[in-house]
């Protein structure tokens, strides 16, 4: 299984760029980097995901190196709206749903 | 289409009650997932579907609990004899066929609302 390590918590404050770094050192060669977002009492949130080099969509940017080993979730100028918890996995999402691992996230604060 | 919903939200059992829950997924996607998440930790994996097909199944998911989708459409969560570590929010998730990511770009699982059990 590809474990990931992200940061516990970070903090920021409104219309700084945010950058969320995961490692996963055993990633697998069918694997992607997936990214969510979970705001309380509620079900997480696909943000996006990649496989090589970098992925944008309209609310984050993912950089992942050449050796895959770890990604970077961007999230460019943040709001008070972005505060939630963030999610990165890794894993095939096309065959086995049981060795996609969630973890603790990271606890994302933006103050004013 | 309003996207995931499950039913109930909030359930209040005693222990040694059976529970029941529901989850309706979005209409086109064939794959739907049952997760557990207690507090301060991310989802952990229960179970998978693909169509009616149960293809997964967490060593987490004791005999108590099974889950069904017996027309590839919404699917139920039971827990019998249930103990006070049941206590969690059980997340049902579902996304595309593989055959339509291409085409669609991968939107990764839609998770529902959640039902939060708590166990007396």
């Amino acid at each position: 299984l590809a474990k990931t390590t992200q940061p516990i918590s970070m903090d920021s404050y409104e219309g700084q760029e945010v950058n969320i770094t995961c490692s996963h050192n055993n990633i697998a060669t069918n694997d992607y980097i997936t990214w969510y977002q979970q705001f309380p009492s509620q079900g997480p949130r696909f943000i996006i995901q990649g496989y090589k080099t970098k992925v944008t969509n309209e609310v984050a940017s993912l950089f992942i190196p050449a050796d895959r080993k770890s990604s970077t979730l961007s999230l460019p100028r943040v709001s008070l709206s972005d505060t939630a918890v963030y999610y990165c996995l890794v894993g095939d999402p096309y065959s086995s749903a049981s060795k996609i691992i969630f973890g603790s996230g990271t606890r994302l604060s933006i103050r004013p | 289409d309003t996207g995931v919903s499950q039913n109930p939200r909030h359930k209040i059992t005693k222990r040694g009650q059976n529970v029941t829950f529901r989850c309706d997924p979005i209409s086109e996607h064939n794959r739907l997932y049952w997760y557990r998440q207690t507090l301060g930790q991310g989802p952990e994996f229960l179970t998978y579907f693909q169509n009616e097909a149960q293809l997964e199944k967490s060593r987490l998911l004791s005999d108590r609990f099974s889950a069904e989708r017996p027309k590839g459409s919404f699917s139920t969560l039971e827990i019998q004899r249930t103990e006070q570590g049941d206590s969690a929010m059980y997340l049902c998730a579902s996304s595309l066929p593989q055959t339509l990511v291409a085409e669609k770009s991968n939107e990764g699982q839609f998770f529902g609302p959640g039902t939060r059990l708590t166990v007396l």
